[in-house]
């Protein structure tokens, strides 16, 4: 029981170039959501899914994208990456949404050039 | 949606002693209340939470008191020890949020 596996773990982009942080998770969790971490801002949500198919905005989702086709994977898109968005990701899932706990990969470290 | 203020956002006690962290929320209907710890370059990992049925939970050195008519619930670590160094995020979610809010997170230093 692997949990929730991010990929990769690090990654450094030039300004402009797109990518796709993998999150996938094998507890059978409706609930997915992803994270970005930033000094002194604590946890700040991107988009989340309740659902294969079901997909919503955080609070701060510009400039990323995401989609759920299956239960056990949600991939977050940087269409066009920017230096703003250098930051540490997290994937976390959950059983039952916000009253469950979240279980958190171990991050992403993305650095934007 | 919620609104989760979490302080302090440091706090540094020297080893033995005890550290007290709050958090308030805003949305009356949050039921659910989950400390996480963050090591340095680690995940966050939930080491204690409390559902509103209940006042206090413990966990050897660790508790979660709620005070739901106030809206806050705090994080209490007794007899604290070097490896308690962390950031630990509060959370609560909005009444029918699918999603928990976090607070910003305290750095707690612990010195030997």
């Amino acid at each position: 029981n692997a949990g929730v596996t991010q990929t990769p773990k690090f990654q450094v982009l030039k300004t402009g170039q797109s990518m796709t942080l993998q999150c996938a998770q094998d507890m059978n969790h409706e609930y997915m959501s992803w994270y970005r971490q930033d000094p002194g801002m604590g946890l700040r949500l991107i988009h989340y899914s309740v659902g294969a198919g079901i997909t919503d905005q955080g609070e701060v989702p510009n400039g990323y994208n995401v989609s759920r086709s299956t239960t056990e994977d949600f991939p977050l898109r940087l269409l066009s990456a920017a230096p703003s968005q250098t930051s540490v990701y997290f994937c976390a899932s959950s059983r039952q949404g916000g009253n469950q706990p979240q279980h958190f990969g171990d991050g992403t470290r993305l650095s934007i050039l | 949606g919620e609104n989760v203020e979490q302080h302090p956002s440091t706090l540094s006690v020297q080893e033995g002693d005890s550290a007290v962290i709050k958090c308030t929320y805003s949305d009356s209907a949050s039921n659910y209340f989950p400390w996480y710890k963050q090591e340095l370059g680690k995940r966050p990992q939930l080491i204690i939470d409390i559902r509103s049925n209940v006042g206090e939970k413990k966990d050897q050195r660790i508790a979660v008191t709620l005070n739901k008519t106030a809206k806050h619930f705090s994080l209490h670590i007794t007899e604290t020890q070097p490896e308690d160094s962390a950031v630990y995020f509060c959370a609560a979610p909005s009444g029918g949020s699918y999603i928990p809010t976090f607070g910003r997170g305290t750095s707690l230093i612990v010195h030997p």
